[in-house]
């Protein structure tokens, strides 16, 4: 079946650029989640959406990072503004969302942002 | 930050068990030990949960000690494609993973 697709797989953009990337979970999948994965590092959260609002944005940088889930379904991460310090791997996951033990969360291959 | 330590990295003979270690001494009683794998270039994988009982899955096996301040992730019969960095994580809910740095393990031939 299918999986979490993310486009675009790469990204290259100019300081100070607006940027956005998608997400599509898989279907069925009421819960998503953004990470964001520096060179060398373990993925960093950035927001969690529990069908189309935000349950937890307390990951997300600064005020230039929104998502957003309009119908629960595909998410898109919004950067403005970008600086250099914004280029990594964006990752999407998604999960059934249950309030279980066992929630586990299927990630896709990634978004590589480099910002110039 | 993350609740646990994990070694930077681990070798492994192909064929041969592979045991990685983590620490997580702070763990609460309702909280989770799950463990992902991120082979290069890839998203990470989710590969096995516990909470007190030690669990097995066609991936591998989870072994949680009595006081569950540790715990350790075996691959029975480690292969080529094993070599990736793993990640343990002590969660509540499954809300967010806090990855750390993980163990990068290298299988070799």
């Amino acid at each position: 079946g299918a999986g979490v697709s993310q486009t675009p797989s790469n990204k290259v953009t100019e300081k100070g650029k607006y940027v956005e990337l998608r997400c599509d979970p898989i279907s069925g999948h009421t819960a998503l989640y953004w990470y964001r994965q520096s060179l060398g590092q373990g993925p960093e959260f950035l927001i969690y959406f529990q069908g189309t609002g935000a349950a937890d944005d307390s990951g997300l940088p600064n005020d230039r990072f929104f998502a957003v889930r309009p119908e629960g379904s595909v998410s898109t991460l919004k950067i403005q503004r970008t600086e250099r310090g914004d280029s990594a791997v964006y990752l999407c996951a998604s999960s059934l969302g249950t309030r279980s033990s066992y929630n586990e969360q299927f990630f896709g291959p990634g978004t590589r942002l480099t910002v110039l | 930050d993350a609740k646990t330590t994990q070694p930077p990295s681990m070798d492994c003979a192909e064929g041969r068990a592979a045991n990685l270690p983590c620490n997580h001494s702070t763990i609460s009683g309702n909280e989770y030990v799950y463990w992902y794998r991120q082979i290069h270039s890839q998203g990470p994988q989710y590969i096995i949960h516990g909470l007190k009982n030690n669990e097995t899955n066609e991936m591998a096996s989870l072994i949680i000690t009595e006081d569950r301040k540790s715990s350790t992730l075996i691959l029975p019969h480690a292969t080529l494609r094993d070599t990736a960095v793993y990640y343990c994580i002590v969660i509540y809910n499954t809300d967010k993973l806090i990855f750390g740095t993980g163990t990068r393990l290298q299988v070799f031939p």
